[in-house]
Protein backbone atom coordinates (compact mmCIF):
# COMPACT_ATOMS: atom_id res chain seq x y z
CA UNK A 1 0.00 0.00 0.00
CA UNK A 2 1.06 3.65 -1.04
CA UNK A 3 -0.34 5.19 1.83
CA UNK A 4 -2.16 7.56 -0.03
CA UNK A 5 -6.17 7.37 0.99
CA UNK A 6 -8.88 8.73 -1.05
CA UNK A 7 -12.63 8.92 0.11
CA UNK A 8 -15.07 7.89 -0.74
CA UNK A 9 -14.59 5.05 -2.82
CA UNK A 10 -17.60 4.79 -5.00
CA UNK A 11 -20.42 7.39 -5.50
CA UNK A 12 -23.26 8.28 -7.61
CA UNK A 13 -24.56 11.47 -8.77
CA UNK A 14 -26.65 13.39 -11.34
CA UNK A 15 -25.93 15.40 -14.34
CA UNK A 16 -26.34 19.25 -13.36
CA UNK A 17 -24.78 18.04 -9.73
CA UNK A 18 -21.54 19.02 -8.08
CA UNK A 19 -19.21 16.50 -6.42
CA UNK A 20 -16.46 16.84 -3.91
CA UNK A 21 -13.66 13.93 -3.84
CA UNK A 22 -11.18 13.49 -0.77
CA UNK A 23 -7.39 12.76 -0.65
CA UNK A 24 -4.86 12.53 2.32
CA UNK A 25 -1.12 12.19 0.82
CA UNK A 26 1.75 9.80 2.08
CA UNK A 27 3.17 10.87 4.75
CA UNK A 28 6.10 13.16 4.28
CA UNK A 29 4.78 13.78 0.68
CA UNK A 30 3.76 18.05 0.14
CA UNK A 31 2.54 17.45 -3.57
CA UNK A 32 -0.85 15.84 -4.58
CA UNK A 33 -1.72 15.61 -8.50
CA UNK A 34 -5.73 14.73 -9.31
CA UNK A 35 -6.24 12.46 -12.92
CA UNK A 36 -9.41 11.30 -14.49
CA UNK A 37 -9.47 7.44 -16.13
CA UNK A 38 -12.08 6.56 -18.26
CA UNK A 39 -12.57 3.13 -18.99
CA UNK A 40 -9.51 1.28 -21.00
CA UNK A 41 -7.73 4.87 -21.12
CA UNK A 42 -4.67 5.95 -19.08
CA UNK A 43 -5.24 8.67 -16.52
CA UNK A 44 -5.58 11.92 -17.63
CA UNK A 45 -4.11 14.87 -15.78
CA UNK A 46 -6.22 17.21 -13.94
CA UNK A 47 -4.07 19.21 -11.85
CA UNK A 48 -1.12 19.26 -9.21
CA UNK A 49 -1.27 21.37 -6.18
CA UNK A 50 2.07 22.05 -4.11
CA UNK A 51 2.29 23.79 -0.91
CA UNK A 52 -1.16 24.47 -1.16
CA UNK A 53 -0.94 26.41 -4.79
CA UNK A 54 -1.57 25.16 -7.82
CA UNK A 55 1.08 23.75 -10.14
CA UNK A 56 -0.06 22.91 -13.09
CA UNK A 57 -3.13 21.63 -14.98
CA UNK A 58 -4.41 19.91 -17.90
CA UNK A 59 -6.77 20.39 -20.31
CA UNK A 60 -10.23 20.24 -18.17
CA UNK A 61 -12.25 23.06 -18.14
CA UNK A 62 -12.67 25.44 -15.03
CA UNK A 63 -15.71 23.53 -13.46
CA UNK A 64 -12.77 21.69 -12.39
CA UNK A 65 -11.11 22.88 -9.10
CA UNK A 66 -9.42 22.10 -6.39
CA UNK A 67 -7.59 22.58 -3.38
CA UNK A 68 -4.79 21.69 -0.83
CA UNK A 69 -4.89 21.83 3.10
CA UNK A 70 -1.71 22.96 4.80
CA UNK A 71 -1.57 19.05 5.62
CA UNK A 72 -1.08 18.33 2.00
CA UNK A 73 -4.18 17.10 1.59
CA UNK A 74 -6.76 17.81 -1.15
CA UNK A 75 -9.96 18.27 -2.38
CA UNK A 76 -11.30 18.02 -6.03
CA UNK A 77 -14.48 19.65 -6.67
CA UNK A 78 -16.42 19.05 -9.95
CA UNK A 79 -19.53 21.62 -10.38
CA UNK A 80 -22.19 20.72 -13.45
CA UNK A 81 -21.53 17.03 -13.63
CA UNK A 82 -21.73 15.52 -17.20
CA UNK A 83 -22.31 11.80 -18.06
CA UNK A 84 -18.36 12.21 -18.97
CA UNK A 85 -17.54 13.03 -15.88
CA UNK A 86 -18.18 9.22 -15.48
CA UNK A 87 -14.54 7.40 -14.66
CA UNK A 88 -12.10 6.64 -11.71
CA UNK A 89 -10.70 9.59 -10.18
CA UNK A 90 -6.78 8.85 -9.17
CA UNK A 91 -5.26 11.17 -6.56
CA UNK A 92 -1.31 10.68 -6.70
CA UNK A 93 1.12 11.83 -4.19
CA UNK A 94 4.66 12.80 -4.23
CA UNK A 95 7.47 15.25 -3.09
CA UNK A 96 8.63 17.72 -4.58
CA UNK A 97 6.79 19.92 -6.99
CA UNK A 98 9.45 21.17 -8.86
CA UNK A 99 9.27 19.42 -10.89
CA UNK A 100 12.32 17.56 -11.10
CA UNK A 101 13.14 14.51 -12.82
CA UNK A 102 13.01 12.16 -9.61
CA UNK A 103 9.52 13.10 -8.87
CA UNK A 104 7.65 9.52 -8.18
CA UNK A 105 4.37 9.55 -8.16
CA UNK A 106 1.99 7.23 -5.79
CA UNK A 107 -1.58 6.82 -6.34
CA UNK A 108 -4.54 5.94 -3.81
CA UNK A 109 -7.22 3.42 -4.38
CA UNK A 110 -9.53 5.97 -6.86
CA UNK A 111 -13.29 7.16 -6.00
CA UNK A 112 -15.38 5.36 -8.94
CA UNK A 113 -17.54 8.27 -9.90
CA UNK A 114 -20.67 7.36 -12.00
CA UNK A 115 -22.97 10.26 -13.46
CA UNK A 116 -26.65 9.32 -14.43
CA UNK B 1 0.62 11.86 -33.01
CA UNK B 2 0.01 10.94 -29.40
CA UNK B 3 2.43 12.15 -26.88
CA UNK B 4 2.88 8.31 -25.23
CA UNK B 5 1.90 5.70 -27.46
CA UNK B 6 1.49 1.77 -26.05
CA UNK B 7 0.06 -1.69 -28.26
CA UNK B 8 -3.06 -1.79 -26.35
CA UNK B 9 -2.82 -5.70 -26.68
CA UNK B 10 -3.95 -8.25 -25.34
CA UNK B 11 -0.78 -9.76 -25.21
CA UNK B 12 -0.76 -12.94 -24.66
CA UNK B 13 2.16 -14.83 -23.57
CA UNK B 14 2.81 -18.83 -21.71
CA UNK B 15 3.50 -19.28 -17.85
CA UNK B 16 7.28 -18.47 -17.45
CA UNK B 17 7.89 -16.62 -20.65
CA UNK B 18 9.28 -13.49 -21.40
CA UNK B 19 6.53 -10.64 -22.15
CA UNK B 20 8.02 -7.57 -23.02
CA UNK B 21 5.77 -4.01 -23.41
CA UNK B 22 6.83 -1.11 -25.39
CA UNK B 23 6.40 2.23 -25.36
CA UNK B 24 6.99 5.63 -27.27
CA UNK B 25 6.76 8.97 -26.90
CA UNK B 26 6.94 12.27 -28.77
CA UNK B 27 8.56 14.54 -26.31
CA UNK B 28 12.43 14.85 -26.95
CA UNK B 29 12.50 16.71 -23.79
CA UNK B 30 11.40 13.58 -21.48
CA UNK B 31 13.66 12.93 -18.72
CA UNK B 32 11.88 10.40 -16.48
CA UNK B 33 10.09 7.00 -17.45
CA UNK B 34 7.87 5.36 -15.18
CA UNK B 35 6.05 1.58 -15.39
CA UNK B 36 2.84 1.42 -13.70
CA UNK B 37 0.64 -1.90 -13.03
CA UNK B 38 -3.03 -1.56 -12.76
CA UNK B 39 -5.24 -4.81 -12.19
CA UNK B 40 -8.91 -4.58 -13.42
CA UNK B 41 -10.95 -2.48 -10.32
CA UNK B 42 -7.64 -1.12 -9.11
CA UNK B 43 -5.55 2.05 -8.95
CA UNK B 44 -1.97 2.14 -10.60
CA UNK B 45 1.10 0.76 -8.79
CA UNK B 46 4.30 1.52 -9.32
CA UNK B 47 6.86 -1.08 -10.80
CA UNK B 48 9.93 0.48 -11.45
CA UNK B 49 11.28 4.35 -12.80
CA UNK B 50 14.19 4.62 -15.50
CA UNK B 51 16.08 7.94 -16.09
CA UNK B 52 18.74 7.02 -18.18
CA UNK B 53 19.61 5.08 -21.28
CA UNK B 54 20.75 1.64 -20.89
CA UNK B 55 18.32 -1.35 -18.97
CA UNK B 56 17.65 -1.20 -15.27
CA UNK B 57 16.85 -4.22 -13.35
CA UNK B 58 14.52 -5.53 -10.55
CA UNK B 59 13.57 -8.94 -9.31
CA UNK B 60 11.77 -10.29 -12.68
CA UNK B 61 11.61 -6.49 -14.21
CA UNK B 62 13.90 -5.17 -16.88
CA UNK B 63 13.04 -1.80 -18.08
CA UNK B 64 15.16 -0.10 -21.04
CA UNK B 65 15.42 3.24 -22.15
CA UNK B 66 16.81 4.41 -25.74
CA UNK B 67 16.12 8.52 -25.76
CA UNK B 68 16.91 8.79 -29.20
CA UNK B 69 14.68 6.56 -30.57
CA UNK B 70 12.01 7.81 -27.64
CA UNK B 71 11.40 3.88 -26.45
CA UNK B 72 11.14 2.62 -23.29
CA UNK B 73 9.98 -1.14 -22.90
CA UNK B 74 9.50 -3.36 -19.79
CA UNK B 75 10.57 -7.20 -19.92
CA UNK B 76 8.98 -9.18 -17.57
CA UNK B 77 10.68 -12.64 -17.36
CA UNK B 78 9.54 -15.87 -15.95
CA UNK B 79 6.15 -14.51 -16.27
CA UNK B 80 3.21 -15.91 -13.69
CA UNK B 81 -0.81 -15.27 -14.13
CA UNK B 82 -0.64 -12.91 -11.40
CA UNK B 83 1.36 -10.98 -13.83
CA UNK B 84 -1.85 -10.29 -15.51
CA UNK B 85 -3.09 -7.09 -15.69
CA UNK B 86 -2.88 -3.68 -18.05
CA UNK B 87 0.88 -1.73 -18.11
CA UNK B 88 1.08 2.07 -18.12
CA UNK B 89 4.14 3.46 -19.87
CA UNK B 90 4.53 6.88 -17.80
CA UNK B 91 6.60 9.76 -19.21
CA UNK B 92 7.52 13.29 -17.48
CA UNK B 93 8.61 16.00 -19.20
CA UNK B 94 11.70 18.61 -18.64
CA UNK B 95 9.11 21.18 -17.73
CA UNK B 96 5.55 21.06 -15.90
CA UNK B 97 4.68 19.28 -13.57
CA UNK B 98 2.37 16.27 -14.81
CA UNK B 99 2.96 12.27 -15.73
CA UNK B 100 1.91 12.17 -19.12
CA UNK B 101 0.13 8.22 -19.23
CA UNK B 102 0.03 5.83 -22.16
CA UNK B 103 -3.19 3.91 -22.64
CA UNK B 104 -1.99 1.11 -21.39
CA UNK B 105 -1.04 -2.48 -22.52
CA UNK B 106 -3.68 -5.26 -21.31
CA UNK B 107 -0.98 -8.33 -20.62
CA UNK B 108 -2.67 -11.94 -20.16
CA UNK B 109 -0.48 -14.65 -18.88
CA UNK B 110 -1.59 -18.08 -19.78
CA UNK B 111 -1.23 -21.11 -17.51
Amino acid sequence: ETGVTQSPTHLIKTRGQQVTLRCSSQSGHNTVSWYQQALGQGPQFIFQYYREEENGRGNFPPRFSGLQFPNYSSELNVNALELDDSALYLCASSSGGSGGAGETQYFGPGTRLLVL
Amino acid sequence: QKEVEQNSGPLSVPEGAIASLNCTYSDRGSQSFFWYRQYSGKSPELIMSIYSNGDKEDGRFTAQLNKASQYVSLLIRDSQPSDSATYLCAVKRNYGQNFVFGPGTRLSVLP
